[in-house]
């Protein structure tokens, strides 16, 4: 079946603008996970949403950053006024659980390299 | 809090050498997941492996296995006849009652021909 996919895969804006980007999870699961992964480092939590809503967005670094997921499949990550220390990798995630048990390994999509100048 | 450890951040073999990736975690938690993945140069993460906290008896997929030690802390992965198709950056990750995995800085494992 098909994986995670985001897209655009690459965006590249200018300090101030705002972006969106996208990730389509895996059919199914209700748990999805985006992560920032800058140059030669592991990915580093954002946020994570089960089914519609927000469970834990402590990975956020400030205010300029937002997600959301209405329908609880895609989910869309927006920052605004960007920066230029936010170039890095955004990676989105999706798993069947999120707790104990089996179903919790999650899957990566290809992420999106954002580039602000 | 919990923190993933991933002391070689790189290392360089020739193909068919035996290569093994240390892992050392941290967690306040009893029950806890450990993962790996592996980042080849397309840049997507891949999944290879879970265990939990309540098993400790080591794993064997082809010519990956993963070793773990609750006693020090360590999850460790070893490829055995290295190829050329192996070289990538690997990562160890932890789960534990948090709803994000935690990783660790990533090893990049080149091998040569």
């Amino acid at each position: 079946g098909a994986g995670v996919s985001q897209t655009p895969s690459n965006k590249v804006t200018e300090k101030g603008k705002y972006v969106e980007l996208r990730c389509d999870p895996i059919s199914g699961h209700t748990a999805l996970y985006w992560y920032r992964q800058s140059l030669g480092q592991g990915p580093e939590f954002l946020i994570y949403f089960q089914g519609t809503g927000a469970a834990d967005d402590s990975g956020l670094p400030n205010d300029r950053f937002f997600a959301v997921r209405p329908e609880g499949s895609v989910s869309t990550l927006k920052i605004q006024r960007t920066e230029r220390g936010d170039s890095a990798v955004y990676l989105c995630a999706s798993s069947l659980t999120n707790g104990v048990g089996g179903g919790n390994e999650q899957f990566f999509g290809p992420g999106t390299r954002l580039t602000v100048l | 809090a919990q923190k993933v450890t991933q002391a070689q951040t790189e290392i360089s073999v020739v193909e068919k050498e035996d290569v093994t990736l240390d892992c050392v975690y941290e967690t306040r938690d009893t029950t806890y997941y450990l993962f790996w993945y592996k980042q080849p140069p397309s840049g997507e993460l891949v999944f290879l492996i879970r265990r939990n906290s309540f098993d400790e008896q080591n794993e064997i997929s082809g010519r990956y296995s993963w070793n773990f030690q609750k006693s020090t802390s360590s999850f460790n992965f070893t490829i055995t006849a290295s190829q050329v198709v192996d070289s990538a950056v690997y990562f160890c990750a932890l789960k534990d009652a948090g709803n994000m995995l935690t990783f660790g800085g990533g090893t990049r494992l080149m091998v040569k021909p």
